[in-house]
């Protein structure tokens, strides 16, 4: 594989229940990202990781969690999904610690559409 | 707070130029990047501009006036295949970035 993968493509889930999206790249890249994109809005960051073993809140994290145990991976899980929650859901990297301009553009997966009923 | 604003959706025509615009108002400013994001698929890197100036790739240019909080995207010779969204997303003082909602681009034959 080349980039980013995310598992699964699409999700339909019903209220209540405990989700967890996969993200995984093979660039060795140090920073990832989790980003939720809804009609009309532009995208949010949910939560992220500067490096493996560390991460933090974004935007809107409320509701979400996220491990960042290795390089390659960082799960997001939806402890127990609510409608809201409804949305497309976007894995990203950067290369932020190779430094210089542009160091820290972000790649994306192709994403995860997730319902909760 | 933080504000991206960009115009909903544009029109234009094949073999046309278009410009897409965006200010903005941040916390800091360590960058302005331009993606582009095709129906139902991930946004992709477009440019970045950190100093003023204008920045050429091909048929798309992107220009930054950091004292106007403003940038643009132009697309020349426009193709039926630049019909996307266009993200204009600028990183602030905490390396954060703030995404603008898109610009729809339609371009008519």
């Amino acid at each position: 594989i080349a980039g980013i993968t995310q598992a699964p493509t699409s999700q339909i889930l019903a209220a209540g229940r405990r989700m967890t999206l996969r993200c995984t790249q093979d660039m060795r890249h140090n920073a990832m990202y989790w980003y939720r994109q809804d009609l009309g809005l532009g995208l949010r960051l949910i939560h992220y990781s500067n490096t493996a073993g560390t991460t933090g809140k974004g935007e809107v994290p409320d509701g979400y969690s996220v491990s960042r145990a290795n390089t390659d991976d960082f799960p997001l899980t939806l402890a127990s999904a609510v409608p809201s929650q409804t949305s497309v859901y976007f894995c990203a990297s950067s290369d932020s610690a190779a430094g210089g301009p542009g160091s820290d553009t972000q790649y994306f997966g192709p994403g995860t559409r997730l319902t909760v009923l | 707070g933080q504000n991206i604003d960009q115009p909903t959706e544009m029109t234009a025509t094949e073999g046309a130029i278009v410009q897409i615009n965006c200010t903005y108002q941040t916390s800091g400013f360590n960058g302005l990047f331009w993606y582009q994001q095709h129906a139902g698929e991930a946004p992709t890197f477009l440019s970045y501009n950190v100093l003023d100036g204008l920045e050429e790739k091909g048929r798309f240019s992107s220009f930054l006036s950091r004292s106007k909080g403003y940038s643009y995207l132009l697309l020349k010779e426009l193709q039926m295949k630049d019909s996307a969204s266009y993200l204009c997303a600028v990183m602030d003082s905490n390396y954060q970035l703030i995404w603008g909602a898109g610009t729809k681009l339609i371009i008519k034959p």
